[in-house]
């Protein structure tokens, strides 16, 4: 069965304290994995999109990075505005011509919460 | 661009009512996607399209759901009768030929 699994559920850190999110998966065949942020009250918002272990996509302070059974959200020196849910989903090769529609399969998020 | 559109925001309904709930996709994506977010269940696919043709139902926990799509700008998603334990944030997304799903800003519905 397919599986996406993020850790911690929460993580709670000061302004400046550098960390890291964790996405990993357990999936036959991988298409692409996607970082979201989501905000309360809004829906999730695209950050990034890794197809092939060894990729790294940077935005800001953060940094995607993917292996081959898991990705890593690495932010640097946060800040209060950070604070959001980070949500991984992948997209998996469907069919016998690996046709993907786009359908993801989300993780449960990382809250992060920022203190200043 | 505007972005995915979503209608209404909220929704407050009683039960046995029908709701139907209305997305606007990103002008020229060719995939949509209704999902259903829950504290418990997390963000849960219910079903989506391809170029207006629905490609997976699977989500879609009961008869009681239907989606449609009858043209590429507008999607609906119909519940009848609809039940308590159908509250929940319901997002549209879009996506065209990059898989990067764009989320409307979701409808907050709740059934007393």
């Amino acid at each position: 069965e397919d599986q996406v699994t993020q850790s911690p559920e929460a993580l709670r850190l000061q302004e400046g304290e550098s960390s890291s999110l964790n996405c990993s998966y357990t999936v036959s065949g991988l298409r692409g994995l996607f970082w979201y942020r989501q905000d309360p009250g809004k829906g999730p918002e695209f950050l990034f999109t890794l197809y092939s272990a060894g990729e790294e996509k940077e935005k800001e302070r953060l940094k995607a990075t993917l292996t081959k059974k898991e990705s890593f959200l690495h932010i640097t020196a946060p800040k209060p505005e950070d604070s959001a849910t980070y949500l991984c989903a992948v997209d998996l090769l469907r069919g016998a011509g690996g046709t993907s529609y786009g359908k993801l399969t989300f993780g449960q998020g990382t809250i992060l919460t920022v203190h200043p | 661009d505007a972005g995915v559109i979503q209608s209404p925001r909220h929704e407050v309904t009683e039960m046995g009512q029908e709701v139907t709930l209305r997305c606007k996709p990103i002008s020229g994506h060719n995939s949509l996607f209704w999902y259903r977010q829950t504290m418990m269940r997390g963000l849960e696919l219910l079903i989506y399209f391809n170029n207006n043709v629905p490609i997976d139902d699977s989500g879609m926990p009961e008869d009681r759901f239907s989606a449609k799509m009858p043209n590429a700008s507008f999607s609906t998603l119909k519940i009848q009768p609809s039940e308590p334990r159908d509250s929940a944030v319901y997002f549209c997304a879009s996506s065209g030929l990059e898989y990067e799903q764009y989320f409307g800003p979701g409808t907050r519905l709740t059934v007393t």
